[in-house]
């Protein structure tokens, strides 16, 4: 149990354009989903975290302008990169937290992002 | 401020035993969680701490002294395919998850 999905798992854009991840919870309900950067050999970044219809939560320095995150049910969370550049090429991961138990997150396999 | 330690890179032999420790000054605490990360993957739990003592997982152990803000996981007969990020991450008194750099371990025939 406690499957949370990714689409795409990469994606090439120009730069200038925009990108749309989605992630679901396949088999639970997510009270709270987040969304996580990572540079090569770095570690994860929590951008922005997400409660099901309300406006998402930004880590300081994360523009809400150009990572436009939505939350529009509880099984799932879209991440639009706007007016991408290559600086914000990136391994993107979103993970889904039920609010019960011990408030494990479930993470999603990633997308990678190449702006060209 | 907030503050996870734990080292860049170990190097082990395949089935031995390696300790990667963490560190954490957090505003609060709810739990620490160890999870493994291979290249280019996402995260996947490996253990969950939240009072003294070690909790063990088959060839994993993860240990937690909340006196003295430490951890380490503990992984035992390594296998090659145990080369991997560990990363440490603490719960803190908001439930938001702080996580450590993580730790490459590299693992020799």
């Amino acid at each position: 149990g406690a499957v949370v999905s990714q689409h795409p798992s990469w994606v090439i854009c120009k730069s200038g354009t925009s990108v749309k991840i989605e992630c679901r919870s396949l088999d639970f309900q997510a009270t709270t989903m987040f969304w996580y950067r990572q540079f090569p050999k770095q570690s994860l970044m929590l951008m922005a975290t997400s409660n099901e219809g309300s406006k998402a939560t930004y880590e300081q320095g994360v523009e809400k302008d150009k990572f436009l995150i939505n939350h529009a049910s509880l099984t799932l969370s879209t991440l639009t990169v706007t007016s991408a550049h290559p600086e914000d090429s990136s391994f993107y991961i979103c993970s889904a937290r039920t609010g019960q138990g011990f408030y494990e997150q479930y993470f999603g396999p990633g997308t990678r992002l190449t702006v060209t | 401020g907030q503050n996870i330690d734990q080292p860049t890179e170990m190097t082990a032999t395949e089935g031995a035993i390696v300790q990667i420790n963490c560190t954490y000054q957090t505003s609060g605490f709810n739990g620490l969680f160890w999870y493994q990360q291979h290249a280019g993957e996402a995260p996947t739990f490996l253990s969950y701490n939240v009072l003294d003592g070690l909790e063990e997982k088959g060839r994993f152990s993860s240990f937690l002294s909340r006196s003295k803000g430490y951890s380490y996981l503990l992984l035992k007969e390594l296998q090659m395919k145990d080369s991997a990020s560990y990363l440490c991450a603490v719960m803190d008194s908001n439930y938001q998850l702080i996580w450590g750099a993580g730790t490459k371990l590299i693992i020799k025939p």
